[in-house]
């Protein structure tokens, strides 16, 4: 079975600057990969995934991500961060054959962007 | 893209009554349809994977008597909480796959007083 891990449960980075969100996986099976944003009360919103092909894959609102495989890790970047980020990220891991099958949350990651 | 209304949002109710939540797709055909529940300040948990015309596969520790899932049709799914109590609380998500993915409703906000 796949796992997803985050390490960082907060992240307090200030307005404009960088961020880094950490996500490692574990699977013995080739995966898909998501990041997931959630604002308070609402439901999840696909920020960005990888399935195949290129190993860095990009959001519209300026986050990136990379696939790692060697590292098994996917973290989460954005070079510059806006108030409007603050809300809660969630990386998560998925079997990557088969279709699109259940989905593991990892433990989440609440962004806080002080201005 | 593809969208996935959840109904109700919030939800209060009386403990040992039922409360069902609906999942619909609502421009694509969702052959599955997964059921979460999240606690507060904690990650999402799957509780169900919900297959159109066939009964749901539960998670291990999930009470399929107490969670009742219905997917009668390739655009709705439904999960009742049946006799629901306090601990039963929490904010609850359904998601549907497409060609494209994974798309997430809004969410429940069950609070059972």
């Amino acid at each position: 079975a796949q796992s997803v891990t985050q390490l960082d449960s907060q992240v307090p980075v200030f307005e404009e600057a960088p961020v880094e969100l950490r996500c490692n996986y574990s699977s013995s099976v080739s995966v898909y990969l998501f990041w997931y944003v959630q604002y308070p009360n609402q439901g999840l919103q696909l920020l960005l995934k990888y399935l195949s092909g290129s190993t860095l894959v990009e959001s519209i609102n300026g986050f990136e991500a990379e696939f790692n495989k060697s590292q098994t890790s996917f973290h989460l970047r954005k070079p510059s961060v806006h108030i409007s980020d603050t809300a809660e990220y969630f990386c998560a891991v998925s079997l990557g054959s088969g279709g699109y099958q259940k989905v593991t949350f990892g433990t989440g990651t609440k962004l806080q962007v002080i201005p | 893209g593809a969208v996935v209304s959840q109904h109700p949002s919030r939800v209060i109710c009386k403990s040992g009554t039922s409360v069902k939540i609906e999942c619909r797709s609502l421009d694509f055909q969702a052959t599955t349809m997964f059921w979460y529940r999240q606690f507060p300040k904690q990650s999402l948990m799957l509780m169900a994977t919900s297959n159109e015309g066939s009964k749901a596969t539960y998670e291990q520790g999930v009470e399929k008597d107490k969670f009742l899932i219905n997917h009668a049709s390739l655009t709705l799914s439904t999960l009742t909480v049946t006799s629901a109590h306090p601990e039963d609380s929490s904010f609850y998500i359904c998601s549907a796959t497409d060609v494209n993915g994974y798309t997430f409703g809004s969410g429940t906000r069950l609070t059972v007083v």
